[in-house]
């Protein structure tokens, strides 16, 4: 499909377990981001990605939590030893990246159910 | 970054105009301004963004006041289906960075 795609739709864990979900943007966008949502709140900044680097990671709740990209292309968001506060819709978005006020395209996100 | 701050929430009767604000008193001269929304179990949607003039698209209009402060989201005939939280953020040219605040919930009367 044309739209960002992120896998898998929905993830269930056991506390302690790692978790890797993974993000699909649209071809050719350089820009990646990465939100976390709690059930009933706002959008919470996690990472961006220009390109492969990283200029902004201050939105990551702790160590447990890391990104990569890729290829300028698929990124992923691991988060080693799960506690139940990770648990969440984490949204995925892309944009071209040009600077210029274009607008990101959200996936239909990940829910991370941790028990 | 540069804050917005909008009302937690608002309602408006189906089919008539609906102005949602925003102030953005620290708005840089780099600074664009962008409107998302997020309708119920779904992922952002963007509506539009400015940059100094009032802009229109087939969503909304925007309308930026002439020192930049504030801006007004205008849906021009609200229906059901528009019934989202609304997003004002501002997004500097150049960097790439993305950051939501609470947004407004609105919600429309049939």
């Amino acid at each position: 499909g044309a739209g960002v795609s992120q896998s898998p739709s929905n993830k269930v864990t056991e506390k302690g377990k790692d978790v890797e979900l993974r993000c699909d943007p649209i071809s050719g966008h350089t820009a990646l981001y990465w939100y976390r949502q709690r059930l009933g709140q706002g959008l919470e900044f996690l990472i961006y990605f220009q390109g492969n680097s990283a200029p902004d990671k201050s939105g990551l709740p702790s160590d447990r939590f890391s990104a990569e990209r890729t290829g300028e292309s698929v990124s992923t968001l691991t988060i080693q030893r799960t506690q139940q506060e990770d648990s969440a819709v984490y949204l995925c978005a892309s944009s071209p990246g040009t600077g210029d006020g274009t607008e990101a395209f959200f996936g239909q996100g990940t829910r991370l159910t941790v028990v | 970054d540069a804050k917005t701050t909008q009302p937690n929430s608002m309602e408006s009767n189906e089919e008539e105009p609906v102005h949602l604000p925003c102030n953005h008193s620290t708005i840089s001269g780099t600074d664009y301004i962008h409107w998302y929304r997020q309708l119920p179990s779904q992922g952002p949607e963007y509506v539009i963004h400015g940059l100094t003039s009032n802009v229109n698209n087939r969503m909304a209009s925007l309308a930026i006041a002439e020192d930049r402060k504030s801006s007004t989201l205008i849906l021009h005939r609200a229906t059901l289906r528009d019934a989202a939280v609304y997003y004002c953020i501002l997004k500097n040219f150049g960097n790439e960075k993305l950051t939501f605040g609470t947004g407004t919930r609105l919600t429309i009367i049939p």
